[in-house]
């Protein structure tokens, strides 16, 4: 059975770099056959998928609306991928979680139980 | 970028009715080359990340109960709970996928207690 488990600071000041770790159990992240991405909700409201990492081939691939800001990686000695988000605000303040689309299916089968990030001074 | 609109907001329904709920794609999301929607549907309940559904529009996730069919190609797509539960009271979001405009969720609906 797939485990995914997000980590790290659930605080962050604004203009700074939020950054998150998922662990991945069950399943090896260089398989090549799963995109690994991140997914965030905003309190009360709807989700928004920020970006992916594909191990084969090592390419990544981000929301328009968040690529100038995002890096996410993989370190697959660790068996965990991770996110970067540059410049953060209150508006990026949200829940976010890491899951799991196996390739050209395009929906997430496994997801992790997210971590409150709160962008706040 | 392709908008999903989901119908109704929110919805009040007895235990043992059926709810429907629809989702309305700004662009067909139909694969003429291999005949798949790639639509999804996911439930979430308060705390909880959401949990999938339905997938291909109308495939079933393993596990998840008879009740739930999901129907539609194209732009419009309806989730089906046939015959409502005590543990169906929740959130539905609807989920696409585009190679233009990758991985975007309708706004939600909620299933409430009628």
């Amino acid at each position: 059975q797939v485990q995914l488990q997000e980590s790290g600071p659930g605080l962050v000041k604004p203009s700074q770099t939020l950054s998150l770790t998922c662990t991945v159990s069950g399943g090896s992240i260089s398989s090549g056959d799963y995109y690994w991405s991140w997914i965030r909700q905003p309190p009360g409201k709807g989700l928004e998928w920020i970006g992916y990492i594909y191990y084969s081939g090592g390419t990544s691939y981000y929301n328009p609306s968040l690529k100038s800001r995002v890096t996410i990686s993989a370190d697959t000695s660790r068996n965990q991928f991770s996110l970067r988000l540059n410049s953060v605000t209150a508006a990026d303040t949200a829940v976010y979680y890491c899951a799991r689309d196996l390739e050209r299916a395009y929906y997430f089968d496994y997801w992790g139980q997210g971590t409150l990030v709160t962008v706040s001074s | 970028d392709i908008v999903m609109t989901q119908s109704p907001d929110s919805l009040a329904v007895s235990l043992g009715e059926r709810a429907t709920i629809n989702c309305k794609s700004s662009q067909k999301i139909l694969y003429t080359s291999n005949n798949k929607n790639y639509l999804a549907w996911y439930q979430q309940k308060p705390g909880q990340p959401p949990k999938l559904l339905i997938y291909w529009a109308s495939t079933r996730e393993s596990g998840v109960p008879d009740r739930f069919s999901g129907s539609g190609s194209g732009t419009d797509f309806t989730l089906t709970i046939s015959s409502l539960q005590p543990d169906d009271f929740a959130t539905y979001y609807c989920q696409q996928f585009n190679t233009y405009s990758p991985w975007t969720f309708g706004q939600g609906t909620k299933v409430e207690i009628k």
